[in-house]
């Protein structure tokens, strides 16, 4: 079945540094979602990326889709303790019921 | 945005006895709602998938005599733990899905305690 690969599962970064997460799928993705999950919290949703090759940007986090539309990123400029959360990707495939298959997600700790 | 809301937002009960977990739409009307499970600092594990109107279709692995979803209306679902043991103590959370919509959004979830 699809799988969706997240790397890194953790990442501590000093408050001002850059964050990127990974997300690879095994299989050719109709979308790719992002969410953040804050500690305790319910994942929210961040943005859904569709054509390939897009790249879309909200403030400081810039979110890309590969060309081959099967891997994706989300990066964080100059992160800010507010910041802090998981962060997941979903990958949802064509063609079905948009099932989204969720990867592990990347926990970011920032250090003030 | 969506709004989900999951009710209740954490409950304990003991062993042997099932729990109810509503949720709800509140603005639109989710023709597909999801139920995942979360352990500790893991991520989510889809347990079913529930259309209104129909049965919920489980994931593999996922007891359907056990977890007992019921979709009836358009901004309701349900999940029941039935006969509840503390394996089944966990974080569950719900997303919906707008008619035509690929984005989800989620409840706020539901931390059980199973003693």
């Amino acid at each position: 079945g699809q799988q969706v690969m997240q790397i890194p599962q953790y990442q501590h970064v000093q408050e001002g540094e850059d964050f990127t997460t990974y997300c690879n799928s095994s299989t050719t993705l109709s979308n790719i979602q992002w969410y953040k999950q804050r500690p305790g919290g319910h994942p929210v949703f961040l943005i859904q990326l569709v054509k390939s090759g897009e790249v879309k940007k909200q403030k400081r986090l810039t979110f890309q889709f590969g060309e081959a539309k099967k891997n994706s990123s989300l990066h964080i400029t100059a992160t800010q303790t507010t910041d802090v959360g998981t962060y997941f990707c979903a990958g949802l495939l064509s063609g079905g019921s948009y099932i989204p298959t969720f990867g592990r997600g990347t926990s970011l700790i920032v250090h003030p | 945005g969506a709004v989900v809301s999951q009710h209740p937002s954490r409950v304990i009960c003991k062993s042997g006895t099932s729990v109810k977990i509503e949720c709800r739409s509140l603005d639109f009307q989710a023709t597909t709602m999801f139920w995942y499970r979360q352990f500790p600092k893991q991520s989510l594990m889809l347990m079913a998938t529930s259309n209104e109107g129909s049965k919920a279709t489980y994931e593999q692995g996922v007891e359907k005599d056990k977890f007992l979803i019921n979709h009836a209306s358009l901004t309701l679902s349900t999940l029941t733990v039935t006969s509840a043991h503390p394996e089944d103590s966990s974080f569950y959370i719900c997303s919906a899905r707008q008619t035509g919509a690929s984005e989800a959004f989620f409840g706020q979830g539901t931390r059980l305690t199973v003693v």
